[in-house]
C-alpha cells in the first residue's frame, strides 16, 4: 500500500506570497491532519479534516487554511507569507481501523525569504 | 493537554536494548500513551501505543506503570537505524491531534 505523499517536497517563496501544499493520504484513509514543525516550536497541530469537513483546528492565524476533497486528498494554503512561516509542513492520515495511529508523509520544506 | 517529560538524550550500544522512559503524570483516564519516532529529515513514524496493559509489536515493547503516570519504550536489539528522536504523547481516542514535547534523542553507537 502506498504511503502518504506530499508535494512539493521543497519550496522557496518570498514574503507576502501565498503557497499551496498538497497531501494524498493512504488509500482508504479519510482523515488528514496537518502539522507545522520548526526547531524552536517543535511539532504544532494546524488542523484535521475528515470526510471534507474540518473537525479540529490548532491555534494558527487565519492565513493558514485547508480543505479536503471527496477523494480525501487535502491541500493547505498559507497566504501573505511571513519569514516565521519557514518550516517543515507535515501531513498525516489515519484510517478507521487503526484510528489513532497516524501515518506521516515526508513533509514539505518551506523556506520564506 | 497532558504534559510529558522525557530525558533529552540517551546513548545505546548497537545490539543492546534501549529503554526510553516517559513521565506523563497528568494523563487522563481516557488517554492512550503513544510513541512515535522521527529520523532526521523524515516525517514521524508510529511505533506503538497502549492504555494500561503492556504491549508488544514487531518494533518495540511498551511498559506502562500501574498508576499510568509513566511508561518505558523498549527497543530490544537497537540498530544504527534506530537513531532518532523518540516522542511519547498521550492521546485521547478519536482526537487525532498529536502533541509532541522535546522528545529523547537516541544515539545508537556501534
Amino acid at each position: 500500500k502506498a504511503g502518504v505523499t506530499q508535494t512539493p517536497r521543497y519550496l522557496i517563496k518570498t514574503r507576502g506570497q501565498q503557497v499551496t501544499l498538497s497531501c494524498s493520504p493512504i488509500s482508504g484513509h479519510r482523515s488528514v491532519s496537518w502539522y507545522q514543525q520548526t526547531p524552536g516550536q517543535g511539532l504544532q497541530f494546524l488542523f484535521e479534516y475528515f470526510s471534507e469537513t474540518q473537525r479540529n483546528k490548532g491555534n494558527f492565524p487565519g492565513r493558514f487554511s485547508g480543505r479536503q476533497f471527496s477523494n480525501s486528498r487535502s491541500e493547505m494554503n498559507v497566504s501573505t507569507l511571513e519569514l516565521g512561516d519557514s518550516a517543515l509542513y507535515l501531513c498525516a492520515s489515519r484510517g478507521a481501523i487503526s484510528y489513532n495511529e497516524q501515518f506521516f508523509g515526508p513533509g514539505t520544506r518551506l523556506t520564506v525569504l | 493537554d497532558a504534559k510529558t517529560t522525557q530525558p533529552p538524550s540517551m546513548d545505546c550500544a548497537e545490539g543492546r536494548a534501549a529503554n526510553l522512559p516517559c513521565n506523563h503524570s497528568t494523563i487522563s483516564g481516557n488517554e492512550y500513551v503513544y510513541w512515535y519516532r522521527q529520523i532526521h529529515s523524515q516525517g514521524p513514524q508510529y511505533i506503538i501505543h497502549g492504555l494500561k496493559n503492556n504491549e508488544t509489536n514487531e518494533m518495540a515493547s511498551l511498559i506502562i506503570t500501574e498508576d499510568r503516570k509513566s511508561s518505558t519504550l523498549i527497543l530490544p536489539h537497537a540498530t544504527l537505524r534506530d537513531t532518532a528522536v523518540y516522542y511519547c504523547t498521550p492521546l485521547a481516542s478519536n482526537t487525532g491531534k498529536l502533541i509532541f514535547g522535546q522528545g529523547t534523542t537516541l544515539q545508537v553507537k556501534p
